[in-house]
């Protein structure tokens, strides 16, 4: 069974800053998730990457298979941004398995 | 708003109770997903079905069980319930099963047993 975890557990920023959430899975996989839960508990997609790198807005993920580690950046942070991002891997046609989430606030 | 809707938003019951959470997929989404959130267990992976059939089990307890019906909304009924299923349950749906595909999440219930 894979293992995600995700660094670090707990990220405050000050807004404008440039954030990096960092996940590091140990078997190979077909895909991984980014996924933000609001304070409200709402889950959202972020992005879902096999490989490279993709980028929507101010968000940024990346991924390096060879190494087993992906990075999700986001750039000038704002206060909205505050959430749980969650990590989330998947190998082949088994089910999605989850990191613990790293809670990001941002201080105006 | 993702598109799939789950019912109800909170739920409060007694050890022993029995409930059911409905979720229905996002239009033309055949396959739906259930998860379980506890504060010390993280999200996990509770059972996925794909038009109608069981497609993949997670740790999912004797207790609970779950169908997808032909209007492919799904149900997951928990029975005799324990402190510990408290938890959040979301619900999550996606076009088809085994492709990596992206997968829509519900508001999630909140069920608190007492």
């Amino acid at each position: 069974k894979n293992e995600v975890e995700q660094s670090p557990q707990n990220l405050t920023a000050q807004e404008g800053e440039f954030i990096t959430i960092n996940c590091s899975y140990s078997v190979g996989i077909s895909a991984l998730h980014w996924l933000q839960q609001h304070p409200g508990g709402g889950i959202v997609s972020l992005f879902m990457l096999s490989s490279g790198k993709k980028k929507h807005g101010r968000l940024i993920a990346t991924i390096n298979i060879q190494e087993k580690h992906s990075s999700l950046h986001i750039t000038a942070s704002h206060p909205r941004d505050s959430a749980v991002y969650i990590c989330a891997v998947r190998s082949g046609n088994t089910p999605l398995v989850f990191g613990k989430g790293t809670r990001l606030s941002v201080i105006a | 708003d993702s598109g799939v809707t789950q019912t109800p938003k909170h739920l409060i019951t007694a050890t022993g109770q029995r409930v059911t959470l409905r979720c229905s997929p996002r239009s033309g989404d055949l396959s739906v997903y259930w998860y379980q959130q506890s504060l010390d267990q993280g999200l996990q992976f509770l059972i996925q079905y794909y038009n109608g059939e069981e497609r993949a089990k997670g740790n999912i307890l004797e207790r609970f069980s779950a169908q997808q019906f032909p209007d492919l909304h799904s149900e997951l009924n928990l029975s005799s319930l324990e402190l510990g299923d408290s938890a959040l349950y979301f619900c999550a749906s996606s076009v088809v099963a085994g492709t990596n595909n992206e997968q829509f999440f519900g508001p999630g219930t909140r069920l608190t047993v007492l």
